[in-house]
């Protein structure tokens, strides 16, 4: 069965103080990492697709990494508006269709 | 533009009530999904249309009917639902159903009373 776990599952910063978040997985094969930010009653945000162990990709003040068991999400700098709950999402090879199975997620609160 | 919209923003309604949820993409994606969310919980997904037909139904109950009258628009047609029903549906669109990323919409936050 994949497997998705989030850590930490909450996560105070000052402004500006860098940090990192974690994703592991446990998939038969591994389709797709997606990571997804949300804000309270709102819909996830797409972040970053990541297909293979050593991928990394970059947008603005984050950074998502991959490897063949977990993948991290650097956060460079925060800013109060990167307060959010950052999903992170895998999709496997021998999954029927394009479930994604999502880890609960890491509440990222940014302090001024 | 990877524009998901969704109608309306909030609904309530009763347990004898009928009622639509409407979504709509304009980026040629041919797979479309509706998820369910309740409070500090990851998406649950529902149903999954593929070239605008059914392809997933993950044992939903039928007081839950999908419909995709075309390959840009899903509706969630309610009927009969019940107070714990109530939470955030997500729409979401993908190119395809195999390893591409899914764009959600704002979501519709339904209150069941």
């Amino acid at each position: 069965e994949d497997q998705v776990t989030q850590s930490p599952e909450a996560l105070r910063l000052q402004e500006g103080e860098s940090s990192s978040l974690n994703c592991s997985y446990t998939v038969s094969g591994l389709r797709g990492l997606f990571w997804y930010r949300q804000d309270p009653g709102k819909g996830p945000e797409f972040l970053f697709t990541l297909y293979s162990a050593g991928e990394e990709k970059e947008k603005e003040r984050l950074k998502a990494t991959l490897t063949k068991k977990e993948s991290f999400l650097h956060i460079t700098a925060p800013k109060p508006e990167d307060s959010a709950t950052y999903l992170c999402a895998v999709q496997a090879t021998q999954t029927s269709g394009s479930r994604l199975t999502f880890g609960e997620g890491t509440q990222l609160t940014v302090n001024p | 533009d990877t524009e998901v919209t969704q109608t309306p923003k909030h609904l309530v309604m009763g347990m004898t009530n009928k009622k639509s949820l409407k979504c709509e993409q304009h980026m040629g994606h041919r797979a479309m999904y509706w998820y369910k969310q309740k409070a500090k919980k990851p998406p649950e997904l529902m149903f999954v249309y593929s070239y605008e037909k059914l392809s997933i139904n993950e044992s939903v109950p039928s007081r839950f009917s999908p419909e995709c009258p075309n390959s840009s628009l899903l509706n969630l047609h309610l009927h009969a639902l019940q107070p714990e029903d109530s939470a955030l549906y997500l729409c979401a669109s993908s190119q395809s159903q195999g390893g591409d990323t899914q764009y959600f919409g704002p979501g519709t936050r339904l209150t069941v009373l």
